[in-house]
Order: C-alpha cells, then sequence, then structure tokens
C-alpha cells in the first residue's frame, strides 16, 4: 500500500544543534513532497516543497530537504534550532500526476531544551 | 488577506447531535478538503471536493456528510453516526489541474470539537 512513513515520533534535540527528521515513502514514481509545521492548536504552515529539478530544497525558517530517490525519502534538516522551532513536523506526499490530496505520515514531534 | 477561515474555532456537543463546521476560502482554489486530526494518528482525509457540487469520500468518511455548493465554502457536518467525533478538523485547498494536484495545500487555522 501507498504509505508515508516518520520513524520518529518524538525527537528531543539541544537549542543549537543540528537537526534532521526522517521521511520515507512508499511509491512507485517519485511523488510531489511537501513537508509542514504546526504549532500546539493551529493550523498547518508550508515549510519547503519537491516537485522536480534540484533535490536539495531550501524552504522558510531555515529550514532545507534532500530528495533522495534511491532510498525514496525525504529528511529535513536544519543546521541550528532555535527555541521556537518546538513543533510537530508533518512530511506529506501526493502521487506525481495521479494525486487528487495530500497523503500524512503521521508526524514528529520536535523539542528544543535549553 | 487571502487564506481561509474555519470556525467555530472550539465547539462542544452533546452525543446525538449533528454540527457542521464552516470553512471558507478566498484563495480561488478549485479544490478543498477536510481532515481530521487525532494524536499520534496524523492527518486523515475526510472528503474533498474538486468542483462545485461534486465531492469525494477520503478514507474516513462514515458518519461525516460535506456539501460544495460555492467555490468558496465547504461545510463539514458531523453527524450523530460519528462514533468518535472529538478530534481537530482541519479544512484547506489547494489549486488543481484535471482533477489532481498541482500545489501545496493551504491549510485553515483549525476547529476542535469535543463531545460531552
Amino acid at each position: 500500500a501507498q504509505s508515508v512513513t516518520q520513524p520518529d515520533i518524538h525527537i528531543t534535540v539541544s537549542e543549537g544543534a543540528s537537526l534532521e527528521l526522517r521521511c520515507n515513502y512508499s511509491y512507485g514514481a517519485t511523488p510531489y513532497l511537501f513537508w509542514y509545521v504546526q504549532s500546539p492548536g493551529q493550523g498547518l504552515q508550508l515549510l519547503l516543497k519537491y516537485f522536480s529539478g534540484d533535490t536539495l530544497v531550501q524552504g522558510i525558517k531555515g529550514f532545507e530537504a534532500e530528495f533522495k530517490r534511491s532510498q525514496s525519502s525525504f529528511n529535513l534538516r536544519k543546521p541550528s534550532v532555535h527555541w521556537s522551532d518546538a513543533a510537530e513536523y508533518f512530511c506529506a506526499v501526493v502521487p506525481y500526476q495521479a494525486g487528487t490530496a495530500l497523503i500524512f505520515g503521521k508526524g514528529t514531534t520536535l523539542s528544543v531544551s535549553s | 488577506d487571502g487564506g481561509i477561515t474555519q470556525s467555530p474555532k472550539y465547539l462542544f456537543r452533546k452525543e446525538g447531535q449533528n454540527v457542521t463546521l464552516s470553512c471558507e476560502q478566498n484563495l480561488n482554489h478549485d479544490a478543498m478538503y477536510w481532515y481530521r486530526q487525532d494524536p499520534g494518528q496524523g492527518l486523515r482525509l475526510i472528503y474533498y471536493s474538486q468542483i462545485v457540487n461534486d465531492f469525494q469520500k477520503g478514507d474516513i468518511a462514515e458518519g461525516y456528510s460535506v456539501s460544495r455548493e460555492k467555490k468558496e465554502s465547504f461545510p463539514l457536518t458531523v453527524t450523530s453516526a460519528q462514533k468518535n467525533p472529538t478530534a481537530f478538523y482541519l479544512c484547506a485547498s489547494s489549486n488543481q489541474r484535471e482533477g489532481l494536484v498541482t500545489g501545496e495545500l493551504f491549510f485553515g487555522e483549525g476547529s476542535r470539537l469535543t463531545v460531552l
């Protein structure tokens, strides 16, 4: 079955340390890929997206993600985490030229320690 | 400012009552969606609509109903048939071409429904 997997339910990172959140998908062809962030009780905000082209994608708030076709992965990274980055992060995909809605992973909660 | 407005933000319901959540967008998007969010479950698709007067069931449509009488509006009714309706509900919209997603989804701020 087609799916999106975020292996880490909860991650804690020290402020100023680097961050990597993992996302894997299972689709036959390269889908459109997205990362969203959600603060408690709020809607989702788009961090970045990948449709085609350069596999390293830059987003807002200093985030970037790298698409690796061989690993079916789209991991989110940030070189230096700030306390305000504490939130829940969702990876989402839509099958290329075949999707009518986004399919979301179950999310990773990021805590930032001082 | 363009965006998606959901109301109410908080809603309490007694068992056996139907409730309707409002979703309005002024982004001129053709497609609109309703997702349900439960802790640890991510977002699950309830219904989506690609055009006025047409909508399709998502993965968890049982106990829900929708309408799409205007491009801007996509209300969701949580009926008494929904066995576990307490959740956070998110409405979204997007551009589409020939019925397929061509860009990201834009989300509202959500509505939290609690059944007493």
